[in-house]
């Protein structure tokens, strides 16, 4: 069965610190997609990044940063010298592939609360 | 328009009543989805349309649960008999392209409580 799991319910640091946040994802699929959506007190959920099971390159994007590792089945995000912007509730999600009628959905985890304090 | 528009943004609603809930998707987009967030959850996918047909419909929890898309852009998700299990966050998403791999946008959402 389908199922991503994030450990960190919430965290808190300080504005400057580092942080990462945990992704563990279940599937039966060899193709797949992972994803990172952000959302912040607004609502609404901002795409961050989309990853495809082949491809295992870690990413950088500014302060951002994913590390996925197939033999742990994780995709962590780093955020370095966070901001107070960066509060919000982070998701992890993953999409199957070509599964018959679940094509297309998303599985999401149940978030992480994100605090960064001044 | 310039993002995903949903209206109303809030409902409040009595046990037993029909709602209807509605999702203006990005112009262009062929694919449309629906989720539903209860409180300190991640969203739950309930359906996704590919053109004006309901590609996967399989989140629908139960036959109280319908939407349409007639004319492949504007659809509408109705709820009847509400119960107040039903009151939830409501996100529609649209993408571009075949397939639903693309990247999704996200309205901000209907809030749905049921008294």
């Amino acid at each position: 069965a389908q199922k991503v799991t994030q450990a960190q319910t919430e965290i808190s640091v300080v504005e400057k610190e580092d942080v990462t946040l945990d992704c563990v994802y279940e599937t039966r699929d060899t193709t797949y997609y992972l994803f990172w959506y952000k959302q912040p007190p607004s609502g609404e959920l901002v795409f961050l990044i989309r990853r495809n099971s082949f491809d295992e390159q870690n990413e950088i994007s500014g302060r951002y940063s994913w590390n996925f590792q197939k033999s742990t089945s994780s995709f962590n995000f780093t955020i370095t010298a966070s901001q107070v912007v960066d509060s919000a509730v982070y998701f992890c999600a993953l999409s199957e592939a070509g599964y018959g009628g679940s094509q297309g959905n998303l599985i999401f985890g149940k978030g992480t609360k994100l605090s960064v304090k001044p | 328009g310039a993002g995903v528009s949903q209206t109303p943004s809030n409902k409040v609603t009595e046990k037993g009543k029909y709602v209807e809930l509605r999702c203006d998707p990005i112009s262009g987009h062929t694919a449309l989805y629906w989720y539903r967030q209860s409180l300190g959850q991640g969203p739950e996918f309930l359906i996704y349309f590919q053109g004006t047909g309901a590609a996967d419909d399989s989140g629908l929890p139960n036959d109280r649960f319908f939407a349409v898309r007639p004319e492949g852009s504007v659809s509408t998700l109705k709820i009847q008999r509400t119960e107040r299990g039903d009151s939830a966050v409501y996100l529609c998403a649209s993408s571009f392209g075949t397939g639903g791999i693309t990247e999704a946008f996200f309205g901000q959402g209907t809030r749905l409580t049921v008294v």
